[in-house]
C-alpha cells in the first residue's frame, strides 16, 4: 500500500543552519505531496505542496522538489529561524485521504 | 472563517465513561475527516464523510468508536466506553474539494483526551 517514510528525528540545529528533512513515499502512479507543519498546541498546517513530478513547492522559505525518479520529496531551508521549532509531516494523497509520515521534530536554538 | 474548531481541547475521564468530541468544519467544506495522533503509531484516519455520508470508516480501532455528520456544519466522535489505550490528541479536519491534488486539509487545534 502506499506510505511515507521520515528521518527519524529530532533535528537540532542553530538558528541560520540550512535544513533538511528527508522524505521518501511509496505509491502506485503520481501522488500529490504535502508538507504539513505542527507547532506546540496547536493543529497541522499546510505548508507546501506539489501536485506532478518536478514541481517545486515552496513558501515561508522552505522547498520540496517532487522526484519521481527517487520517489523523494525533501524538505529544505536555508535559513533556520528559532520560530521554525515544531514538527514537521510528510503526507501524500491516496485517493480522498491524506496518509501521514510519523513526524520530524525540528529544534532550533539561538 | 474561525477556521475548524473543536470542543473540547482537553478532556479527562476515567475508564468506562463515555466521551464524546465535536467538530466544526469551515463553512463551505463537504469533506471532513477524524484522525487520532498518538506517540507510538503517528497520525491514523479514524473516518471520513463527504457531504454528510460516512464514506470510509475502516480506521475506526472497534465498536467502542462511532462519529456522526448530522448536519454539513457538526460532527461529533464518540467512544463508549472509554479505555486508557484511547487516550491521543484527536484532530478534525475539513476541505472543501477531493479533487486530487487539491485535497488540502485545514485542522483543528485537536482534543487531548486522557483516560484514567
Amino acid at each position: 500500500g502506499n506510505s511515507v517514510t521520515q528521518m527519524e528525528g529530532p533535528v537540532t540545529l542553530s538558528e541560520e543552519a540550512f535544513l533538511t528533512i528527508n522524505c521518501t513515499y511509496t505509491a502506485t502512479g503520481y501522488p500529490s505531496l504535502f508538507w504539513y507543519v505542527q507547532y506546540p498546541g496547536e493543529g497541522l498546517q499546510l505548508l507546501l505542496k506539489a501536485t506532478k513530478a518536478d514541481d517545486k513547492g515552496s513558501n515561508k522559505g522552505f522547498e520540496a522538489t517532487y522526484r519521481k525518479e527517487t520517489t523523494s520529496f525533501h524538505l529544505e531551508k536555508g535559513s533556520v529561524q528559532v520560530s521554525d521549532s515544531a514538527v514537521y509531516f510528510c503526507a501524500l494523497e491516496s485517493s480522498y485521504k491524506l496518509i501521514f509520515g510519523s513526524g520530524t521534530r525540528l529544534l532550533v536554538r539561538p | 472563517d474561525a477556521g475548524v474548531i473543536q470542543s473540547p481541547r482537553h478532556e479527562v475521564t476515567e475508564m468506562g465513561q463515555e466521551v464524546t468530541l465535536r467538530c466544526k468544519p469551515i463553512s463551505g467544506h463537504n469533506s471532513l475527516f477524524w484522525y487520532r495522533q498518538t506517540m507510538m503509531r503517528g497520525l491514523e484516519l479514524l473516518i471520513y464523510f463527504n457531504n454528510n455520508v460516512p464514506i470510509d470508516d475502516s480506521g475506526m480501532p472497534e465498536d467502542r468508536f462511532s462519529a456522526k455528520m448530522p448536519n454539513a456544519s457538526f460532527s461529533t466522535l464518540k467512544i463508549q466506553p472509554s479505555e486508557p489505550r484511547d487516550s491521543a490528541v484527536y484532530f478534525c479536519a475539513s476541505s472543501g474539494t477531493v479533487d486530487p491534488g487539491a485535497n488540502v486539509l485545514t485542522f483543528g487545534a485537536g482534543s487531548r483526551l486522557t483516560v484514567l
